[in-house]
């Protein structure tokens, strides 16, 4: 099993929908947890951190389940600048060490 | 100018050859990495390093060397190059604890490589 799973998609939505995306990790002792955002042929930039709690960023809202050992990436109002590769990353330690990151998924958003 | 820099941004090589690529950063981490990405695959760890004197092997090290020569300094060799390892590298950098709170990866721009 991967350390950490996403689905490749591609999602292509209308733009103005709500897509959410998962992922899932395998080491329960993982304790950080991100969303980058990768464009085509560009580096990826970090989008948000996933706290416990849950945490909103504009039309972006992270969760951490940690029963389920999963979290998530809901986009509401989806712009067609939001096109890109979605990474999870996931890290032991506080994040100070190595960070695994998932294959990413692919949305596409179409006018 | 970038925090994170790489050299060169685009290399085709032939199978066999020796090749460095080059990393620089101006944002003062200690922590410093390389990766790859395929399609499919997503980014998977090569080498990283925690310090000037710690290196440490990543899930795909074979193949491939590393030398941190200073702090803002990480270079990544493939000491004879083969088509496989054809790819997007990316460095990247981790601030240590003490200096901040948050603990984000910075990429370099990347240098996409070709084997022939």
């Amino acid at each position: 099993r991967k350390e950490v799973e996403q689905d490749p998609g591609p999602f292509n939505v209308p733009e103005g929908a709500t897509v959410a995306f998962n992922c899932t990790y395998s080491n329960s002792a993982s304790q950080s947890f991100f969303w980058y955002r990768q464009d085509c042929r560009k580096e990826p930039k970090l989008l948000m951190s996933v706290y416990s709690s849950g945490n909103e960023d504009g039309r972006f809202t992270a969760q951490l389940n940690r029963a389920s050992q999963y979290i998530s990436l809901l986009i509401r109002d989806s712009k067609l600048s939001d096109s890109a590769t979605y990474l999870c990353a996931v890290s032991l330690l506080g994040g100070y060490q190595k960070v695994t990151f998932g294959t990413g998924t692919k949305l596409q958003v179409i006018p | 100018d970038a925090d994170v820099t790489q050299t060169p941004r685009n290399r085709i090589t032939k199978t066999g050859k020796r090749i460095m690529l080059e990393c620089s950063q101006t944002k003062g981490h200690d922590r410093m990495y390389w990766y790859r990405q395929d399609p499919g695959l997503g980014l998977r760890l090569i080498y990283y390093s925690f310090d000037v004197k710690d290196i440490n092997k990543g899930e795909i090290s074979d193949g491939y060397s590393v030398s941190r020569q200073a702090q803002a300094k990480f270079s990544l060799s493939l000491e004879s190059a083969i088509p496989n390892q054809t790819a997007l590298y990316f460095c990247a950098t981790l601030n240590h604890p003490g200096q901040g709170t948050k603990n984000i990866q910075y990429f370099g721009a990347g240098t996409r490589l070709s084997v022939l």
